[in-house]
């Protein structure tokens, strides 16, 4: 069975403090995409892991991803308030044909 | 602007009637796609088109129907609403895909909140 998920779903952190959140999924993957939703709005595109060991990262947010252990990380680094939103991960299962995105995780960044 | 439009941005329906959500596109993008988001279950994959032409059936397609007669729009329709069609719905599109999935991020519309009752 194909299955993404994430953890923790929600997750409040005070401004300042450093946190990941993560996403496992079940088989094969070499591709995953990140999204961010803010509240009452669509999804915004914000990173594209494409291999093993992939990372990118933008303003306080990186994303890795590592093929073997089937997980992806969202490291979150002295947050701010800003970052306060939904955050998706889909994976796409080559091999299934099929691309499954997880439940999502809301957080929250308290002054 | 470029991007996505859906219409209508809110609705609520009556159990049993017709319902068609637009969507349309100016980036003339092959593939689109109709997402449903429930609380706790992330998004799920309706229905799908490559291109003009052509759909395909998602993760949940039971109850909703879709048409691709040209590049720019993609509606949905709920031919006989039910309470568990309560959602919000996002149409998306992907600048390339690689069979049905896309290859490249998806550009998502603001979303139709559905309530049926």
């Amino acid at each position: 069975e194909l299955k993404v998920e994430q953890n923790p779903l929600f997750l409040s952190m005070q401004e300042g403090k450093n946190y990941t959140i993560y996403c496992n999924y079940s088989t094969t993957s070499d591709r995953l995409y990140w999204y961010r939703q803010d509240p009452g709005k669509s999804l915004e595109s914000l990173f594209v892991l494409l291999s093993n060991g992939a990372v990118k990262q933008e303003g306080r947010l990186m994303a890795s991803l590592d093929t073997k252990a089937r997980l992806s990380t969202l490291h979150i680094t002295a947050a701010v308030h800003d970052l306060s939103a939904t955050y998706f991960c889909a994976v796409i299962f080559y091999n299934n044909n099929d691309m499954r995105f997880g439940a999502g995780t809301r957080l929250t960044v308290k002054p | 602007i470029a991007g996505i439009t859906q219409a209508p941005t809110s609705q609520i329906l009556a159990a049993g009637r017709r319902m068609t959500l637009r969507c349309t596109q100016d980036m003339r993008h092959n593939a689109m796609y109709w997402y449903r988001q429930d609380l706790g279950l992330g998004l799920r994959l309706i229905h799908y088109s490559n291109t003009a032409g052509t759909t395909g059936k998602g993760e949940v397609p039971d109850g909703y129907s879709v048409s691709r007669a040209n590049t720019d729009d993609f509606p949905l329709t709920l031919a006989s609403a039910v309470p568990s069609q309560t959602s919000v719905y996002f149409c998306a599109s992907s600048e390339r895909a690689d069979g049905w999935f896309p290859n490249s991020p998806l550009h998502f519309g603001n979303g139709t909140r559905l309530t049926v009752t």
